[in-house]
């Protein structure tokens, strides 16, 4: 199984700065496509989870254009270019290239 | 817009056996790729499983710790997803998500609220 290693696994932010989480996978995520398999996704409290970002960088509709994901391969991040009070929560990354799908334990963000 | 609704969860002890479903609107479950994914008080997200759609095969994956105990099946019908839990052990507690990507992603772009499972005696 791919193993995928977030860190931070916490981090507390002043509203209006960034914020980056990074995320790591054991193995390659880069399809022969040209795609990077990896998703992020934001567990509000008590919410189930939302996606935030697919094939390591591509934004539903919807979600702030503050969100970035980026990276290749084995390493990938996620940034909140300024970060707003409804971001608190908990952010997974998650590999989708195999089977069974893996996420990283979790990166809890809470505001100053 | 896609809607899914969980139910069935609830206490159980151990080894006993459950059945949740997933209502689902807005798609057309033998066209989609429907996933389990679970979650244990305060830790993170477990995938369980997933059938394929019809397109794909239909056939169904299951993670090593339900493997053999779990099963994933659709009623194309009522257009409800299925999760079966038997020999269910302590380590099995947590809420239960179904979820799918939009027609033509891979994506989980659709979550349920969740069903909680308890098991204990």
């Amino acid at each position: 199984d791919i193993v995928m290693t977030q860190s931070p696994l916490s981090l507390t932010v002043t509203p209006g700065e960034p914020a980056s989480i990074s995320c790591k996978s054991s193995q390659s995520l880069l399809h022969v496509d040209g795609y990077n398999y990896l998703d992020w996704y934001l567990q509000k409290p008590g919410q189930p989870p939302q996606l935030l970002i697919y094939l390591g960088s591509y934004r539903p509709s919807g979600v702030p254009a503050r969100f970035r994901g980026s990276g290749s391969g084995t390493d990938f991040a996620l940034k909140i270019s300024r970060v707003e009070a409804e971001d608190v929560g908990v952010y997974y990354c998650m590999q989708a290239l195999q089977t069974p799908r893996t996420f990283g334990q979790g990166t809890k963000v809470e505001i100053k | 817009e896609v809607q899914l609704v969980e139910s069935g969860g609830g206490l159980v002890k151990p080894g006993g056996s459950l059945r949740l479903s997933c209502a689902a609107s807005g798609l057309t479950l033998s066209n989609a790729l429907m996933t389990w994914v679970r979650q244990a008080p305060g830790k993170g997200l477990e995938w369980v499983g997933h059938i394929k759609s019809e397109n794909d095969g239909g056939t169904t994956d299951y993670a090593a710790p339900v493997k053999g105990r779990f099963s994933i099946s659709r009623d194309e019908s009522k257009n409800t997803l299925y999760l079966v839990l038997n020999s269910l052990q302590t380590e099995d507690t947590a809420i239960y998500y179904c979820t799918t990507p939009n027609v033509g992603g891979i994506a989980f772009d659709n979550w349920g609220p969740g069903t909680m499972v308890t098991v204990s005696s």
